[in-house]
């Protein structure tokens, strides 16, 4: 069992609908990343959280939230997507640590996304 | 600039036999980090195996092991006596900067399909 833990497995929704994608893990990490992947492409970073503060933004459209209420949960909010934002949405954990470790990416299995 | 390029879209091997994907990158950061994730078409992303720029020794994880070539900046990966639960994706990744949390950025994948 994946111990990054990604609801729901699928999700499919109208470009009028807002509904959330929601990510736990219990393995103590303090940064959280959320990354999308179209189809036959490698994942992209969306956004990264460092101890419940939000980090990177990679200049990502607005129709996209993040949120991290503790250091256990990640929740990606969306609201008025377009078809192209189908995609396969990947949380992942780390820890958080400075110096020249490996803090090494936990994935999740991910999230499905079809928009109508 | 594509800073990780993997030039093997796709490799077929042989069950039992080894086989090794490429990989090479591209920074002028010091210190960074090389890792290689397998993804099945379930799609969770499945850590393997990191390198670090500093480390002296090359990486071996089971049947892993990472063939580390800095001043060629390379980073292959090399899987010895391939199963037939090895057909994935497979996408090499790095890592620019001293830690804390990773902006990972990963490579367009080979896709390895091990024939029985």
């Amino acid at each position: 069992d994946t111990e990054v833990t990604q609801t729901p497995k699928h999700l499919v929704m109208g470009m009028t609908n807002k509904k959330s994608l929601k990510c736990e893990q219990h393995m103590g990490h303090r940064a959280m990343y959320w990354y999308k992947q179209k189809a036959k492409k490698p994942p992209e970073l969306m956004f990264v959280y460092s101890y419940e503060k939000l980090s990177i933004n990679e200049s990502v459209p607005s129709r996209f939230s993040p949120e991290c209420p503790n250091s256990s949960l990640l929740n990606l909010h969306l609201h008025a997507l377009q078809p192209e934002d189908s995609a396969l949405y990947l949380c992942a954990s780390s820890q958080a640590r400075t110096g020249s470790g490996a803090n090494v990416l936990t994935f999740g299995a991910g999230s499905r996304l079809t928009v109508l | 600039a594509q800073k990780i390029t993997q030039t093997q879209p796709g490799m077929f091997v042989q069950e039992k036999e080894a086989v090794t994907l490429d990989c090479t990158y591209d920074t002028s950061d010091p210190s960074y980090g090389l890792f290689w994730y397998k993804q099945p078409s379930s799609g969770e992303m499945i850590f393997l195996i990191y390198q670090g720029s500093y480390d002296q020794q090359n990486a071996t994880e089971g049947r892993y092991s990472l063939n580390f070539q800095k001043a060629r900046k390379s980073a292959n990966l090399v899987i010895s006596a391939s199963q037939l639960g090895d057909s994935a994706m497979y996408f090499c990744a790095m890592r620019e900067g001293g830690g804390g949390y990773q902006k990972v950025t990963f490579g367009t994948g080979t896709k390895l399909q091990v024939i029985p």
